[in-house]
């Protein structure tokens, strides 16, 4: 199974701010890398399909990058409502894997 | 619009069977394909397998020998039935629809605990 390694697990930060979260995979996925995103009442969403496309719905202030075994997740400026934790996702290689997610905090 | 709820116990013993509903609407099964997640407390998600659009499954082999998955389309339901539980199967269970990428649509999940 390909691991996905997240860091940092936990990011404090303030409104505002430029945040990003990285992701990195055990072997190189071919930009098959999926965000999500869980609020603290636990309901999970996507943000990003295939490493840079935003959902239907999502805010313009996210992104995604990356490709071969690196991605990251930026939040350009940082609302009230993106405290949450976050997951990437690999599907390129059967079964699909997630890492171990990063949580956002307050500062 | 597009719902998925899961229904289940909230607490099984140990070394019995837990058996989830996901209870769907706004799609059909034949279209899109249900996989369950878990997610102990505190921890993060794990893949456990899924009910393809064309009826076929497929599991983690984590759980592949005590893990099975049905559906029955009439009732929009696809099921959950894992036996031998243990303590370490306490989680919160979700179940998610998928297309092509990514799971586009999550329920809330429910949550298991395991009970000696």
């Amino acid at each position: 199974d390909i691991q996905m390694t997240q860091s940092p697990s936990s990011l404090p930060a303030s409104l505002g701010e430029r945040v990003t979260i990285s992701c990195r995979a055990s072997q190189g996925i071919s930009n098959n890398l999926n965000w999500y995103q869980q609020k603290p009442d636990g309901t999970i969403k996507p943000l990003i399909y295939y490493t840079s496309n935003l959902q239907s719905g999502v805010p313009s202030r996210f992104s995604g990058s990356g490709s071969g075994t690196d991605y990251s997740l930026t939040i350009s400026s940082l609302e009230p409502e993106d405290f949450a934790i976050y997951y990437c996702q690999q599907d390129a290689s059967f079964p699909p894997t997630f890492g171990g997610g990063t949580k956002l905090e307050l500062k | 619009q597009v719902q998925l709820k899961e229904t289940g116990p909230d607490l099984v013993q140990l070394t019995q069977t837990l058996s989830i509903t996901c209870t769907v609407s706004g799609f059909s099964l034949t279209t899109y394909s249900i996989h369950w997640v878990r997610q102990p407390p505190g921890k993060g998600l794990e893949w456990m397998g899924a009910m393809w659009n064309g009826g076929g499954t497929d599991y983690n082999s984590a759980f592949k020998s005590r893990l099975i998955i049905s559906r029955d389309t009439s009732k929009s339901q696809v099921f959950l039935k894992m036996n031998s539980l243990q303590t370490d199967d306490t989680a919160k269970y979700f179940c998610a629809r998928h297309y092509y990428s990514p799971f586009d649509y999550w329920g809330q999940g429910v949550m298991v605990t395991v009970s000696s």
